[in-house]
Parts: structure tokens; sequence; C-alpha cells
């Protein structure tokens, strides 16, 4: 069936440093790619999403890249600061109907 | 703007009792989709309505879970007689355009 695996797990990084979260999909069809950031206690938040006709795009600090023929795309979060420490899903999606989400992240930004 | 709402923010409910969760989208939004969030099984899709039908239902666990959706606005998601493991954070999640799912920030549900 359809499936994201999304790795790490866990992640920390020193203040400034880049970091980078890596998800693979199964399904050839999904064709939608957003990324979630989401703090305790509160529900995801859209930060940045991807469509297969893309093979990267970028919103200030952060970036995703994906590779079809692979099946993988990344979140790449440059000169992190502590405020970007949270959970963070990648997720897929076939023309736009639910949701299959990787398991998380946990990113940790020391100061 | 507003965001999508959700209510009550918590329920804490005993084994067997029925639950009512609802989520309020943000104006305009055709689209509205429920998830449930747990530790053991991470995110999971539920149900999708485009305006007040349902044309994927897949997620929902058991017939003990159902949901409605009127006047293309408000949503309920109702679960009856409650089990533990249906203990989790319920999202509700809305949608104008055909991808960006935009979150509500849950309702955490306890059942004792």
């Amino acid at each position: 069936g359809e499936n994201v695996e999304q790795h790490p797990s866990t992640l920390s990084v020193q203040e400034g440093d880049s970091a980078v979260i890596k998800c693979t999909y199964s399904d050839s069809a999904s064709n939608y790619f957003p990324w979630y950031k989401q703090e305790l206690g509160k529900g995801p938040q859209l930060i940045i999403d991807i469509r297969s006709n893309v093979g990267e795009k970028k919103d200030q600090r952060i970036a995703v890249t994906l590779n079809k023929t692979a099946k993988h795309f990344s979140l790449h979060i440059t000169e992190t600061q502590p405020e970007d420490s949270a959970v963070y899903f990648c997720a897929a999606s076939k023309g736009g109907g639910k949701l299959i989400f990787g398991q998380g992240t946990e990113l940790s930004v020391k100061p | 703007g507003a965001g999508v709402s959700q209510s009550p923010s918590n329920k804490v409910t005993e084994k067997g009792k029925d639950v009512e969760l609802r989520c309020d989208p943000i104006s305009g939004h055709t689209a509205l989709y429920w998830y449930r969030q747990s530790l053991g099984q991470g995110l999971e899709f539920l149900i999708y309505f485009q305006g007040n039908s349902a044309p994927d239902k897949s997620g929902l666990p058991s017939d003990r879970f159902s949901a409605e959706r009127t006047g293309g606005s408000v949503s309920t998601l109702t679960i009856q007689r409650t089990q533990q493991e249906d203990s989790a954070v319920y999202l509700c999640a809305s949608s104008l355009v055909k991808y960006e799912q935009y979150f509500g920030p849950g309702t955490r549900l306890t059942v004792t």
C-alpha cells in the first residue's frame, strides 16, 4: 500500500548549521509533497510544498528537492535557529486527496 | 484571517460513551479532512469531504466512527462506544485549492 518513510527520527544541530530530512514514498502516482512543522500542543503548520513537475523549490532558509525517479524528496533548512526546533513531517498525496505522512523528525537546534 | 478551529480542545470520556468532535474550516474552503495523531501510529487519514459529500472514507477504523458535514462548512466527527485505543489527537484540515491543507489545533481525546 501507500507508504512514506522518513529519516532521521531525531536530529540535533548547532545554531547556524544546516539540517536535512529525507523521505521516500512508495506510490509512483504521488504528485504532491508538502512539509509540515509541528510545535508542542499545536496542529501541523504547512511550511513548504512541491509538486511533481518541479525538481526544487526554495523559500528563504528552507528548500525542498524532489527526485521522482528515485521517489525521494528532502527538506533542507539552512542557518538554523532555536525557533526551528520542532517536529517536522513529510507527506505525499495523489491529486490533492488524503495525505500519507512520514513518521516525523524531531529537530533540536542548540544555541 | 481566522484559521481552522476545533472544539473542544480537550475531551475526557469514559469507555463506552459517545463523543462528538467539531471542526470549523477556513471560510470558503471546500475540502475538509480529518486525521488522527497517536504515539504509536503517527498521523493517519480518516475521511475527506468535498462540499458535503465524502468521496474517501477509507481511513475510518471501524463502524463506530462516522462524520458529516453540513452546509459545506462545519463538520462533526462522531465516535460511538469509545474504546481506550481511540485516545489520540484528532486533527481537522481544510483546503481551498486542490493541494494545500491547513490544520486546526486538534482535539485531544482521552478515553478512561
